[in-house]
Protein backbone atom coordinates (compact mmCIF):
# COMPACT_ATOMS: atom_id res chain seq x y z
CA UNK A 1 0.00 0.00 0.00
CA UNK A 2 1.23 3.29 -1.01
CA UNK A 3 2.37 4.81 2.49
CA UNK A 4 2.65 8.72 0.81
CA UNK A 5 0.04 9.81 -1.62
CA UNK A 6 0.49 13.47 -3.43
CA UNK A 7 -2.61 13.53 -5.66
CA UNK A 8 -1.63 16.48 -8.00
CA UNK A 9 0.87 15.59 -10.85
CA UNK A 10 1.21 19.55 -11.43
CA UNK A 11 0.29 23.02 -10.22
CA UNK A 12 0.32 26.45 -11.79
CA UNK A 13 0.22 29.41 -9.83
CA UNK A 14 0.41 33.26 -10.98
CA UNK A 15 3.19 34.70 -9.40
CA UNK A 16 2.68 36.27 -5.36
CA UNK A 17 -0.09 34.51 -5.03
CA UNK A 18 -0.31 31.68 -2.45
CA UNK A 19 -0.60 27.49 -3.68
CA UNK A 20 -1.38 24.48 -1.60
CA UNK A 21 0.42 21.56 -2.62
CA UNK A 22 -1.63 17.84 -1.15
CA UNK A 23 -0.45 14.77 0.84
CA UNK A 24 -1.77 12.26 2.59
CA UNK A 25 0.24 9.34 4.56
CA UNK A 26 -0.57 6.08 6.13
CA UNK A 27 1.20 4.31 8.92
CA UNK A 28 0.74 2.70 11.67
CA UNK A 29 3.21 4.48 13.86
CA UNK A 30 2.66 6.91 16.12
CA UNK A 31 5.74 8.14 16.16
CA UNK A 32 6.49 9.77 12.88
CA UNK A 33 7.87 12.91 10.88
CA UNK A 34 6.72 14.49 7.67
CA UNK A 35 8.79 16.39 5.46
CA UNK A 36 9.05 18.54 2.40
CA UNK A 37 11.18 18.72 -0.36
CA UNK A 38 12.29 20.81 -3.13
CA UNK A 39 13.39 19.85 -6.43
CA UNK A 40 14.64 21.76 -9.25
CA UNK A 41 15.50 21.02 -12.83
CA UNK A 42 19.21 20.14 -11.63
CA UNK A 43 18.25 17.07 -9.31
CA UNK A 44 19.41 18.56 -5.54
CA UNK A 45 17.05 17.75 -3.09
CA UNK A 46 16.27 21.17 -1.28
CA UNK A 47 15.08 20.39 2.07
CA UNK A 48 12.12 22.78 3.50
CA UNK A 49 10.06 21.94 6.14
CA UNK A 50 9.47 19.15 8.91
CA UNK A 51 6.33 18.64 11.49
CA UNK A 52 6.75 15.90 13.97
CA UNK A 53 3.70 13.79 15.02
CA UNK A 54 3.68 15.59 18.16
CA UNK A 55 4.33 18.93 17.20
CA UNK A 56 0.94 20.74 17.97
CA UNK A 57 1.66 23.73 15.88
CA UNK A 58 2.09 23.89 12.29
CA UNK A 59 5.40 24.18 11.20
CA UNK A 60 6.57 27.36 9.04
CA UNK A 61 9.41 28.50 7.73
CA UNK A 62 9.37 31.59 6.15
CA UNK A 63 7.19 31.42 2.82
CA UNK A 64 6.74 27.84 3.30
CA UNK A 65 4.17 26.12 6.17
CA UNK A 66 2.74 23.21 6.63
CA UNK A 67 -1.14 22.31 7.24
CA UNK A 68 -0.99 19.17 9.52
CA UNK A 69 -4.42 17.57 10.06
CA UNK A 70 -3.30 14.57 12.12
CA UNK A 71 -6.30 13.00 12.17
CA UNK A 72 -7.15 13.39 8.61
CA UNK A 73 -3.60 12.12 7.85
CA UNK A 74 -2.96 14.82 5.64
CA UNK A 75 0.52 17.03 5.61
CA UNK A 76 -0.45 19.94 2.82
CA UNK A 77 2.68 22.23 2.06
CA UNK A 78 1.33 25.78 1.72
CA UNK A 79 3.47 28.53 -0.35
CA UNK A 80 2.83 32.24 0.36
CA UNK A 81 3.96 34.98 -2.15
CA UNK A 82 5.15 32.26 -4.96
CA UNK A 83 8.18 33.27 -7.01
CA UNK A 84 9.00 32.52 -10.68
CA UNK A 85 12.04 30.29 -8.66
CA UNK A 86 9.81 28.41 -6.92
CA UNK A 87 8.80 26.17 -10.02
CA UNK A 88 10.14 22.96 -9.41
CA UNK A 89 8.82 19.37 -8.22
CA UNK A 90 7.73 19.12 -5.09
CA UNK A 91 7.72 15.84 -3.02
CA UNK A 92 6.49 14.95 0.47
CA UNK A 93 8.31 12.13 2.67
CA UNK A 94 7.40 10.64 5.79
CA UNK A 95 9.91 9.13 7.83
CA UNK A 96 8.18 6.05 10.13
CA UNK A 97 9.43 5.67 13.88
CA UNK A 98 11.40 7.40 16.70
CA UNK A 99 12.14 6.82 20.02
CA UNK A 100 16.49 6.66 19.32
CA UNK A 101 16.22 3.00 17.72
CA UNK A 102 16.52 4.11 14.01
CA UNK A 103 17.71 6.01 12.07
CA UNK A 104 14.54 6.46 9.91
CA UNK A 105 14.34 5.86 6.30
CA UNK A 106 12.46 8.23 4.13
CA UNK A 107 9.62 7.06 2.06
CA UNK A 108 8.24 9.77 -0.41
CA UNK A 109 5.06 10.39 -2.71
CA UNK A 110 5.23 10.85 -6.61
CA UNK A 111 5.97 14.69 -6.23
CA UNK A 112 3.84 17.48 -7.74
CA UNK A 113 5.71 19.69 -10.24
CA UNK A 114 4.85 23.28 -9.32
CA UNK A 115 4.74 25.72 -12.16
CA UNK A 116 4.67 29.82 -11.68
CA UNK A 117 3.29 32.30 -13.79
CA UNK A 118 4.82 35.95 -14.54
CA UNK B 1 32.50 22.69 3.92
CA UNK B 2 30.46 19.51 4.93
CA UNK B 3 28.40 17.52 2.33
CA UNK B 4 27.86 14.75 -0.01
CA UNK B 5 29.84 14.19 -3.14
CA UNK B 6 28.58 11.54 -5.29
CA UNK B 7 30.50 10.83 -8.73
CA UNK B 8 30.54 10.89 -11.68
CA UNK B 9 27.45 13.21 -12.15
CA UNK B 10 26.84 11.42 -15.86
CA UNK B 11 28.00 7.57 -16.46
CA UNK B 12 26.94 5.54 -19.14
CA UNK B 13 26.56 2.15 -19.43
CA UNK B 14 26.30 -0.95 -21.79
CA UNK B 15 24.61 -3.69 -21.53
CA UNK B 16 25.73 -6.41 -19.20
CA UNK B 17 28.29 -4.10 -17.54
CA UNK B 18 28.67 -3.73 -13.78
CA UNK B 19 29.39 -0.12 -12.49
CA UNK B 20 30.00 1.44 -9.60
CA UNK B 21 28.35 4.81 -8.46
CA UNK B 22 30.64 6.60 -5.98
CA UNK B 23 29.15 8.62 -2.58
CA UNK B 24 30.89 10.24 0.29
CA UNK B 25 30.45 12.36 2.97
CA UNK B 26 32.26 14.33 5.41
CA UNK B 27 29.46 14.89 8.22
CA UNK B 28 30.23 12.07 10.25
CA UNK B 29 27.19 10.74 10.13
CA UNK B 30 26.40 7.46 11.15
CA UNK B 31 23.64 6.47 8.14
CA UNK B 32 23.46 6.35 4.51
CA UNK B 33 21.31 5.56 1.83
CA UNK B 34 20.58 5.21 -1.75
CA UNK B 35 17.70 6.28 -4.02
CA UNK B 36 16.72 5.62 -7.07
CA UNK B 37 14.62 8.23 -9.28
CA UNK B 38 12.57 7.56 -12.30
CA UNK B 39 11.66 10.90 -14.38
CA UNK B 40 8.53 12.11 -13.19
CA UNK B 41 8.70 9.93 -10.65
CA UNK B 42 8.98 9.54 -6.55
CA UNK B 43 12.78 8.45 -4.98
CA UNK B 44 12.35 4.54 -4.20
CA UNK B 45 14.92 3.37 -1.56
CA UNK B 46 17.61 0.90 -3.00
CA UNK B 47 19.73 0.23 0.09
CA UNK B 48 20.32 1.75 3.48
CA UNK B 49 23.29 1.56 6.23
CA UNK B 50 23.11 2.55 9.87
CA UNK B 51 26.63 1.49 10.63
CA UNK B 52 29.86 0.68 9.20
CA UNK B 53 30.23 -2.89 7.53
CA UNK B 54 25.98 -3.52 8.44
CA UNK B 55 23.18 -2.54 5.37
CA UNK B 56 19.76 -3.47 4.67
CA UNK B 57 18.06 -3.61 2.05
CA UNK B 58 15.55 -1.20 0.52
CA UNK B 59 12.60 -1.94 -1.73
CA UNK B 60 14.12 -2.39 -4.73
CA UNK B 61 17.41 -4.18 -3.93
CA UNK B 62 17.07 -6.87 -6.81
CA UNK B 63 20.52 -6.23 -9.16
CA UNK B 64 22.29 -3.86 -6.49
CA UNK B 65 24.97 -4.14 -4.28
CA UNK B 66 26.55 -1.65 -1.64
CA UNK B 67 29.34 -1.73 0.96
CA UNK B 68 29.80 -0.01 3.87
CA UNK B 69 33.54 -0.07 4.53
CA UNK B 70 34.07 3.30 6.44
CA UNK B 71 31.62 5.72 7.70
CA UNK B 72 32.41 7.90 5.09
CA UNK B 73 31.67 5.88 2.15
CA UNK B 74 28.85 4.01 0.51
CA UNK B 75 29.57 3.05 -3.24
CA UNK B 76 26.50 1.42 -5.02
CA UNK B 77 27.01 -1.23 -8.10
CA UNK B 78 24.43 -1.53 -10.56
CA UNK B 79 25.04 -5.10 -11.86
CA UNK B 80 23.89 -6.73 -15.25
CA UNK B 81 20.92 -7.94 -13.35
CA UNK B 82 19.64 -4.91 -13.11
CA UNK B 83 17.12 -4.61 -15.96
CA UNK B 84 16.34 -1.24 -16.38
CA UNK B 85 18.92 0.96 -14.52
CA UNK B 86 18.32 3.88 -16.45
CA UNK B 87 17.85 6.24 -13.86
CA UNK B 88 19.00 9.29 -11.38
CA UNK B 89 20.76 7.53 -8.25
CA UNK B 90 20.79 10.14 -5.08
CA UNK B 91 22.93 9.30 -1.91
CA UNK B 92 22.08 10.95 0.82
CA UNK B 93 23.02 10.75 4.92
CA UNK B 94 21.72 11.46 8.21
CA UNK B 95 22.67 11.64 11.97
CA UNK B 96 20.48 10.53 14.54
CA UNK B 97 18.34 13.58 16.30
CA UNK B 98 15.04 13.57 17.81
CA UNK B 99 12.77 15.01 15.40
CA UNK B 100 13.94 16.36 12.23
CA UNK B 101 17.09 13.75 11.47
CA UNK B 102 18.77 16.31 9.15
CA UNK B 103 19.06 14.24 5.81
CA UNK B 104 21.30 15.74 3.30
CA UNK B 105 21.38 14.46 -0.03
CA UNK B 106 24.27 14.23 -2.55
CA UNK B 107 23.77 16.24 -6.15
CA UNK B 108 23.49 13.01 -7.91
CA UNK B 109 24.47 10.53 -10.81
CA UNK B 110 22.50 10.34 -13.86
CA UNK B 111 23.19 6.80 -15.10
CA UNK B 112 22.09 6.05 -18.72
CA UNK B 113 22.05 2.34 -20.52
CA UNK B 114 23.65 2.68 -24.28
Amino acid sequence: AQKITQTQPGMFVQEKEAVTLDCTYDTSDQSYGLFWYKQPSSGEMIFLIYQGSYDEQNATEGRYSLNFQKARKSANLVISASQLGDSAMYFCAMREGDGGTSYGKLTFGQGTILTVHP
Amino acid sequence: DGGITQSPKYLFRKEGQNVTLSCEQNLNHDAMYWYRQDPGQGLRLIYYSQIVNDFQKGDIAEGYSVSREKKESFPLTVTSAQKNPTAFYLCASSIFLWGNYGYTFGSGTRLTVV
